[in-house]
C-alpha cells in the first residue's frame, strides 16, 4: 500500500542553525500539505500546495520558513535559523485532486520528522 | 476562525463498556467533520468522516449543528482501541484541517 515518505524522522539541531524536511506524497497526489505539531497539541498547518502553487501559506512563519515542491511531488520545508520555539513533530500530508476541481477530503499522513532544537 | 475543541485529554475506560469522545467546533459555515486516530508507534489516520455516516471498528459519529458538536461513540469498547483520537474541521474539502487537542483513550482490560 502507498505511503507518505519523510525524512530524516530524527532531528536534532542548535539553535540559529538551519534545517531541512523532506516529503513524498503518496503517487498521484497533486495536494500537499506541511502540519506542525507541537507536544501535547493537534497538529496545525503550515503551508498547503495544489501541484507546485501555494494555496495557503496564511500560518506560515515566512521569516524564517520556506517550502518548495518545485515539480509538483516532492518537497521540503526550510527553517533557516531554528529556535528553540520549533522543536515540535513536523508532518507531511497528501491527498488526491480528481481533476474536477474537487479534492478528495482524505488526507494521508507520513510519519513525521522530530524536530529538537537545543 | 475555526476552532474545534476537545474538553478531555484523557479517558480511560474498562473493555465492554462504552465510550464517548466529545468534540465541539466554531465555525460560521457549513463545515466537513472528522475524526483522526493514532495508534501507539504508527501515523496518524482517518477513522471516519461525518459525511459518509459510517460505522469505522464500531465507532460511529453524529454531526449535530446546533450543538456544534461531532462526539465518538462506541457501544463496547475494547484494548485495541486505546489510541489518541483527534477531531477535525475543514471549510470545504481539500482545504487545511483544523485540528482538536486530541484525546488520549485507555481501555483497561
Amino acid at each position: 500500500e502507498a505511503e507518505v515518505a519523510q525524512s530524516p524522522r530524527y532531528k536534532i539541531t542548535e539553535k540559529s542553525q538551519a534545517v531541512a524536511f523532506w516529503c513524498d506524497p503518496i503517487s498521484g497526489h497533486a495536494t500537499l500539505y506541511w502540519y506542525r505539531q507541537i507536544l501535547g497539541q493537534g497538529p496545525e498547518l503550515l503551508v498547503q500546495f495544489q501541484d507546485e502553487s501555494v494555496v495557503d501559506d496564511s500560518q506560515l512563519p515566512k521569516d524564517r520558513f520556506s517550502a518548495e515542491r518545485l515539480k509538483g511531488v516532492d518537497s521540503t520545508l526550510k527553517i533557516q535559523p531554528a529556535e528553540l520555539g520549533d522543536s515540535a513533530m513536523y508532518l507531511c500530508a497528501s491527498s488526491w485532486d480528481s481533476g474536477t476541481g474537487t479534492t478528495t477530503d482524505t488526507q494521508y499522513f507520513g510519519p513525521g520528522t522530530r524536530l529538537t532544537v537545543l | 476562525a475555526q476552532r474545534v475543541t476537545q474538553p478531555e485529554k484523557l479517558l480511560s475506560v474498562f473493555k465492554g463498556a462504552p465510550v464517548e469522545l466529545k468534540c465541539n467546533y466554531s465555525y460560521s459555515g457549513s463545515p466537513e467533520l472528522f475524526w483522526y486516530v493514532q495508534y501507539s508507534r504508527q501515523r496518524l489516520q482517518l477513522l471516519l468522516r461525518h459525511i459518509s455516516r459510517e460505522s469505522i471498528k464500531g465507532f460511529t459519529a453524529d454531526l449535530n449543528k446546533g450543538e456544534t458538536s461531532f462526539h465518538l461513540k462506541k457501544p463496547f469498547a475494547q484494548e485495541e482501541d486505546s489510541a489518541m483520537y483527534y477531531c477535525a474541521l475543514s471549510r470545504t474539502s481539500g482545504s487545511r484541517l483544523t485540528f482538536g487537542e486530541g484525546t488520549q483513550l485507555t481501555v483497561n482490560p
